[in-house]
């Protein structure tokens, strides 16, 4: 079992429409957790972070995050053709800012 | 202010050969990460500084690889006799007091 699991996608999505990502882990110490983007032949670029269980609302995004089931989501709303992109879940398993382990991601494609 | 910045952005090699990857961190940033992403994966952690800390090298797959960072700042990895199974693209990431990791842009390395 991977430690951050991702469905690889494609997720398509029609513009507008509500796209939602999931991610889970395998360490229940796991403390922090956060979402990438990646566009394609770029480098990662954090969109969200999130500790506590419940929701965290940045604009047109919010992640979720269920310790007890060891899930995080981010929910993307108004999808927009370019949030066409693979999105990475990260998991920090101790205190701090240490080590993340990321997920395979999970590719995007809005169409419009 | 200039973000993380990597060199070369691309480098072909012959199998056997060493290679030295070079990565310059946000000015100030204590933390530096080496990741390494093959095609169609996830990040992989290889290696993390933390001020003069020992380094974190838990995550380099052999003793091909090493990594320095000298004077708390530029960081070099270097594989020796390079495989074609370390054609992948290398990232390197800092970080401030915060929990965001800044990626560079990568090296994409390419053993023939």
């Amino acid at each position: 079992q991977k430690e951050v699991e991702q469905n690889s996608g494609p997720l398509s999505v029609p513009e507008g429409a509500i796209a939602s990502l999931n991610c889970t882990y395998s360490d229940r110490g796991s403390q922090s957790f956060f979402w990438y983007r990646q566009y394609s032949g770029k480098s990662p670029e954090l969109i969200m972070s999130i500790y506590s269980n419940g929701d965290k609302e940045d604009g047109r995004f919010t992640a979720q995050l269920n310790k007890a089931s060891q899930y995080v989501s981010l929910l993307i709303r108004d999808s927009q053709p370019s949030d066409s992109a693979t999105y990475l879940c990260a998991v920090n398993r101790g205190t701090g800012f240490q080590k993340l382990v990321f997920g395979t991601g999970t590719r995007l494609l809005v169409s419009p | 202010g200039a973000g993380v910045s990597q060199s070369p952005s691309n480098k072909v090699t012959e199998k056997g050969k060493d290679v030295e990857l070079r990565c310059d961190p946000i000015s100030g940033h204590t933390a530096l990460y080496w990741y390494r992403q093959s095609l169609g994966q996830g990040l992989e952690f290889l290696i993390y500084f933390q001020g003069n800390s020992a380094p974190d090298k838990s995550g380099l797959p052999s003793d091909r690889f090493s990594a320095e960072r000298t004077g708390g700042s530029v960081s070099t990895l270097t594989i020796q006799r390079t495989q074609q199974e370390d054609s992948a693209v290398y990232l390197c990431a800092s970080r401030g007091v915060g929990e965001t990791q800044y990626f560079g842009p990568g090296t994409r390395l390419l053993v023939l």
